[in-house]
């Protein structure tokens, strides 16, 4: 079975603080995402990427950036934690290439972060 | 990105019931899945269907997909207490990104 897991389940932060959430997958897969989960809002995309080294632009990255210097391990940084970042963050991880899977996502637990 | 949404937003059912769930989105696709979320196992895929096909089964769960309306729609047979969830459609816009919306919270009581 695939797993993706995240470094913490719940985590408690100050404003201002420099906060690093983990991600690692064991299934080989290229892409790599991380969202936000948002009362009424659904997912939102922040960054992805496709490859090691490579980063992409979701709908929100204002406020975050990230790291993926392993293929296995991507890293979701909030370079100055503010209160609007209090949310449930989900890393998923995917094949790239249609002939291997489907492009469906396999998701972490999340960490529910709280920004005080 | 453009969301997803799905309709309606809650639906309580009582156990044994069929329960349906719809999906709407505003651009063209490659495929659309569908996604479970519950409080212990989760985000979970559940089911994917190409832009090419309009019906697809597995298991209790049939979903359909007509391209022309831009809709969807994901049946639970004969539901289950376990099978309270909030469900998610997930259209794959031609970027290959999935477009999430705010979900369907299906409480289906014993």
């Amino acid at each position: 079975d695939v797993k993706v897991t995240q470094s913490s389940r719940y985590l408690v932060k100050r404003t201002g603080e420099k906060v690093f959430l983990e991600c690692v997958q064991d299934m080989d897969h290229e892409n790599m995402f991380w969202y936000r989960q948002d009362p009424g809002l659904g997912l939102r995309l922040i960054y992805f990427s496709y490859d090691v080294k490579m980063k992409e632009k979701g709908d929100i990255p204002e406020g975050y950036s990230v790291s993926r210097e392993k293929k296995e391990r991507f890293s979701l940084i909030l370079e100055s934690a503010s209160t609007n970042q209090t949310s449930m963050y989900l890393c998923a991880s995917s094949f790239a290439d249609p002939g291997q899977g489907t492009y469906e996502q396999y998701f972490g637990p999340g960490t529910r972060l709280t920004v005080t | 990105s453009q969301q997803g949404e799905e309709d309606p937003q809650a639906l309580s059912i009582q156990e044994g019931e069929n329960a349906t769930m719809n999906c709407s989105y505003k651009t063209s696709i490659n495929n659309l899945q569908w996604y479970r979320q519950n409080s212990g196992r989760g985000l979970v895929h559940l089911i994917l269907i190409r832009s090419n096909e309009r019906e697809k089964h597995s298991g209790r769960l049939r979903v359909t997909l007509d391209t022309s309306k831009k809709s969807s729609s994901l049946l639970i047979t004969a539901s289950r207490a376990a099978d309270t969830a909030s469900y998610f459609c997930a259209p794959m816009d031609s970027n290959y990104q999935l477009i999430w919306g705010a979900g369907t919270k299906l409480i289906i009581k014993p």
